[in-house]
């Protein structure tokens, strides 16, 4: 069985400019859970998508939006990249409620 | 607030020499708490799951306990290869999927 893919693995933009990451999880599973891996803040929730609707969010601000297409593959994308924004960006596939999710290999963003 | 909190940051091992990472949380409802292995430049590979208190697991070295305020990872006679940082993880019953992390502790076994 497939793992949760993510695409693509890193990524070199400049301050100001947009990104879209992508995710597909494992087959079957319908939440998609995306986050941020930063050496001093470790691990942040950025949102939850189940069946194409996002069901939670973090508090990030308005620039980090996401979606999920019909066949639970997801983007999310930053606009307006800042500095800070540099992180791992971590995809979790998740194959129903009080499991464990299973993450990807993630897309490493660094802005310049 | 939601909140976990890992202790050490970082502990360095002799190879079979046992050890314990502690997970401390505060959670409004727990839904479970969670234990992941991280390598760098990886994602996080699931280990346990733990729902209540007093509730274990084990796997090959490894072993997970729970009680109502923090979780235990025990490794036993580790090896080199367990050198990763572990992170514990918990959901609330309120936030359905989402996963309040720790920082991580940092494991690196001497050979």
């Amino acid at each position: 069985k497939a793992g949760v893919t993510q695409t693509p693995r890193y990524l070199i933009k400049t301050r100001g400019q947009q990104v879209t990451l992508s995710c597909s999880p494992i087959s079957g599973h319908r939440s998609v859970s995306w986050y941020q891996q930063t050496p001093g803040q470790g691990l942040q929730f950025l949102f939850e998508y189940f069946s194409e609707t996002q069901r939670n969010k973090g508090n990030f601000p308005g620039r980090f939006s996401g979606r999920q297409f019909s066949n639970s593959r997801s983007e999310m994308n930053v606009s307006t990249l800042e500095l800070g924004d540099s992180a791992l960006y971590l995809c979790a596939s998740t194959p129903g409620v009080r499991t464990e999710a299973f993450f990807g290999q993630g897309t490493r963003l660094t802005v310049v | 607030e939601d909140q976990v909190t890992q202790s050490p940051e970082a502990l360095r091992l002799q190879e079979g020499e046992s050890s314990s990472l502690n997970c401390s949380y505060t959670v409004s409802g727990l839904r479970g708490l969670f234990w992941y292995r991280q390598d760098p430049g990886k994602g996080p590979e699931f280990l346990f799951t733990l729902y209540s208190a007093g509730e274990e697991k084990e796997k090959e070295r490894l072993k997970a306990t729970l009680t109502k305020k923090e979780s235990f990872l025990h490794i036993t006679a580790p090896k080199p290869e367990d050198s990763a940082t572990y992170l514990c993880a918990v959901q609330a019953t309120r936030t359905g999927n989402q996963f309040y992390f720790g920082t991580g502790t940092s494991l690196t076994v001497i050979p």
